[in-house]
């Protein structure tokens, strides 16, 4: 158990929907990474926050957005959803001010889009 | 652009048979490679390398890391049906933090 706790654990959905995915970092570690993961793409940075704020961007469509709040833990917000958007999506924590890439991840939400 | 290569992408050994799987790296402002394993979900971290030459090891894994041929190799002795899982190269550049994977090497061991 790495401490990240990632809920729902799995997500049916019809597109044009709308989900929410909720990360709660480990105790202590302010970094919060999302990570898509998909069969034919491997495992793709989506964004980063620490502390509250947004620290970097990758490949995150337009129609997802994230934030973190006070509390550290953090949602992927996932709108207008596509059968493409079906994925495991992982959320990952970081106990360092900067990444040197150890990194502690959740157990992943798989979202199906139908 | 930055990248990273995974070789093979898949490997199936018996019990007991040594592995080593490989890493090539093509990255601007290079700061870390790192490995991780994935079994059925979570990837769990093996190995952080920063530096050229100095063999990390932790039990029967071993990883090594060549700056100047840009690769890495991850070493899997006496292999066990445990270690059967992807194993991900990873790496991070300075001035950004983002964690850059590469796709995996699927290995199996046979009983």
């Amino acid at each position: 158990d790495s401490g990240v706790t990632q809920t729902p654990k799995h997500l049916i959905t019809a597109t044009g929907q709308r989900v929410t995915l909720r990360c709660s970092p480990r105790s202590g570690d302010l970094s919060v990474y999302w990570y898509q993961q998909s069969l034919d793409q491997g495992l793709q940075f989506l964004i980063q926050y620490y502390n509250g704020e947004e620290r970097a961007k990758g490949n995150i469509l337009e129609r997802f957005s994230a934030q973190q709040f006070p509390d550290l833990h953090s949602e992927l917000n996932l709108s207008s959803l596509e059968l493409g958007d079906s994925a495991l999506y992982f959320c990952a924590s970081s106990p360092r001010t900067t990444n040197t890439g150890e990194l502690f991840f959740g157990e992943g939400s798989r979202l199906t889009v139908l | 652009e930055d990248k990273v290569v995974q070789s093979p992408l898949s490997l199936v050994v018996h019990e007991g048979d040594t592995v080593t799987l490989n890493c090539s790296y093509e990255v601007t402002n290079f700061r870390s490679l790192l490995w991780y394993k994935q079994e059925k979900k979570a990837p769990t971290f093996l190995f952080m390398l920063t530096s050229s030459g100095i063999e990390k090891k932790s039990g029967r894994l071993s990883s090594i890391l060549d700056k100047k041929e840009l690769f890495s190799i991850l070493n899997i002795t006496a292999t066990q049906t445990g270690d059967s899982a992807i194993y991900l190269c990873a790496f991070v550049n300075f001035g950004n933090e983002k964690l850059t994977f590469g796709t995996g090497t699927r290995l199996t061991i046979i009983p």
